[in-house]
C-alpha cells in the first residue's frame, strides 16, 4: 500500500533551471493538490487537479506548471527555478471533493533554489 | 489574506495535562474543519475533523470544538503524551473553494514534556 509517493525527496538546483517533482498516488483518488510550506505561512495551495487533464490555479501559482495526463501521477514543474521558490512541496489526494472530504499528504519535497 | 489563523506558534504542556490548541477562521462559508499533525522531515497526517453541522467531535484523547458564531474551533488533547509533539495544522474547506482544498492555518507547535 504505496498510498502518495513523492520524488526526489530532497533537490539542490540552480537559479534558472528547470525542475520537476513527481507526484504518484496509488488510490486513484480524483483529486490532487500541491501545497508548499514556508517558515510563517503555513501550507499554500500551489495548483489543484479535479480530474485528469483538468487542472486549475490555488493561491500561489506563479511561476509553476503543472499537468496531469494520467489519473495517478501530477508533476509539478517549476520552469525557472528562483530562490524564492525554496520550500518544502507536498503533493496530497482526495477521493472526492465535498463536505467531509479528507485530504491526504505525501512525505514531501524539499527543494533549495541556489 | 490568512482565512485560518493560529495565533499561537507554540506550546507547551507537561505530559498527562491537557493541551488545548485554539484556531480561528474569518469565511463564514467555512463548512468542514480538521486537524493535522505533522512531524519533521515527514507529511502533514490528517487526525480529526468536524462539520459545521456539530460542534464536537471526539476519537479517543483527541476532542475538537467548533463555536459557529465566535468562528472559533479548538483541539483538546487529554492526557498529552510526549508523542504528541508535533506541529498541528488547523484547516478548513468550503464548496466551491479551490475544489474542496483545505484552507491552514500557520501552525502551533506543541512540545509535551515528561
Amino acid at each position: 500500500d504505496a498510498g502518495i509517493t513523492q520524488s526526489p525527496r530532497y533537490k539542490i538546483t540552480e537559479t534558472g533551471r528547470q525542475v520537476t517533482l513527481m507526484c504518484h498516488q496509488t488510490w486513484s483518488h480524483s483529486y490532487m493538490f500541491w501545497y508548499r510550506q514556508d517558515l510563517g505561512h503555513g501550507l499554500r495551495l500551489i495548483y489543484y487537479s479535479a480530474a485528469a487533464d483538468i487542472t486549475d490555479k490555488g493561491e500561489v501559482p506563479d511561476g509553476y506548471v503543472v499537468s496531469r495526463s494520467k489519473t495517478e501521477n501530477f508533476p509539478l514543474t517549476l520552469e525557472s527555478a528562483t530562490r524564492s521558490q525554496t520550500s518544502v512541496y507536498f503533493c496530497a489526494s482526495s477521493p472526492v471533493s465535498g463536505a467531509g472530504n479528507t485530504i491526504y499528504f505525501g512525505e514531501g519535497s524539499w527543494l533549495t533554489v541556489v | 489574506d490568512q482565512q485560518v489563523k493560529q495565533n499561537s506558534p507554540s506550546l507547551s504542556v507537561q505530559e498527562g495535562r491537557i493541551s488545548i490548541l485554539n484556531c480561528d477562521y474569518t469565511n463564514s462559508m467555512f463548512d468542514y474543519f480538521l486537524w493535522y499533525k505533522k512531524y519533521p522531515a515527514e507529511g502533514p497526517t490528517f487526525l480529526i475533523s468536524i462539520s459545521s453541522i456539530k460542534d464536537k467531535n471526539e476519537d479517543g484523547r483527541f476532542t475538537v470544538f467548533l463555536n459557529k458564531s465566535a468562528k472559533h474551533l479548538s483541539l483538546h488533547i487529554v492526557p498529552s503524551q510526549p508523542g504528541d509533539s508535533a506541529v498541528y495544522f488547523c484547516a478548513a474547506s468550503a464548496l466551491g473553494n479551490s475544489g474542496y482544498a483545505l484552507n491552514f492555518g500557520k501552525g502551533t507547535s506543541l512540545l509535551v514534556t515528561p
